[in-house]
């Protein structure tokens, strides 16, 4: 059964890149339709941050584009999220989920996610 | 990019309910939307993808219909377990979007 799992620092101070791993088992990282980061600020709603195909080609949210990067490791079957800059509005869980059946591009497996604090 | 607006943001509803949940496009996504459920301190499970096709293992008495840019999602008869935040997320365009969620609470 495909598991993603998320993993990283869970405070970054404000200004610093905030770096992000998730890992994927039992599946090829290169056999998904695509990858996502997707976040949660407490209490709010998902916020869809960029996806990521196997062959490395993104698409980012227009208000975040500047500070994202995102890439792809085949060899060790591992998504990277790196957001620079950060302040405490990027605060949140943030997921990473992947489209791997026929839906197309809807995520149909997700990270349980890893809660980003931002503070000094 | 596309905007996607969910309405009601909050619904009560009691077991056995029929309950119904909207999503608007602000422009044609096709049939290209999915619904997601979320408790809380879980990530977001997938109901249904492209519009109206229902994820394998997921109840029948969830359905979705629309297409172009008015969606929704009908719960027929609302179990405890369905009491939980319902998104909708459009994939048309590879700029992604979610609405802003419907949270489900117990009548």
């Amino acid at each position: 059964q495909v598991q993603l799992q998320e993993s990283g620092p869970g405070l970054a101070k404000p200004s610093e890149t905030l770096s992000l791993t998730c890992t994927v088992s039992d599946y090829s990282i290169s056999s998904a339709f695509y990858w996502g980061w997707i976040r949660q600020p407490p209490r709010k709603g998902l916020e869809w941050i960029g996806t990521i195909s196997h062959s490395g080609s993104t698409h980012y949210n227009p208000s975040l584009k500047s500070r994202v990067t995102t890439s792809v490791d085949t060899s060790k079957n591992q998504l990277s999220l790196k957001l620079s800059s950060v302040t405490a509005a990027d605060t949140a869980v943030y997921y990473c989920a992947g489209a791997v059946t026929d839906t197309d591009g809807a995520f149909d497996i997700w990270g349980q996610g890893t809660m980003v604090t931002v503070s000094s | 990019d596309i905007q996607m607006t969910q309405s009601p943001s909050t619904l009560s509803a009691s077991v056995g309910d029929r309950v119904t949940i909207t999503c608007r496009a602000s422009q044609s996504i096709v049939s290209w939307l999915a619904w997601y459920q979320q408790k809380p301190g879980k990530a977001p499970k997938l109901l249904i993808y492209k519009a109206s096709i229902l994820e394998s293992g997921v109840p029948s008495r969830f359905s979705g219909s629309g297409s172009g840019t008015e969606f929704t999602l009908s719960i027929s008869s609302l179990q405890p377990d369905d009491f939980a935040t319902y998104y909708c997320q459009q994939y048309n365009s590879y700029d992604l979007t979610f609405g802003g969620g419907t949270k489900v609470e117990i009548k």
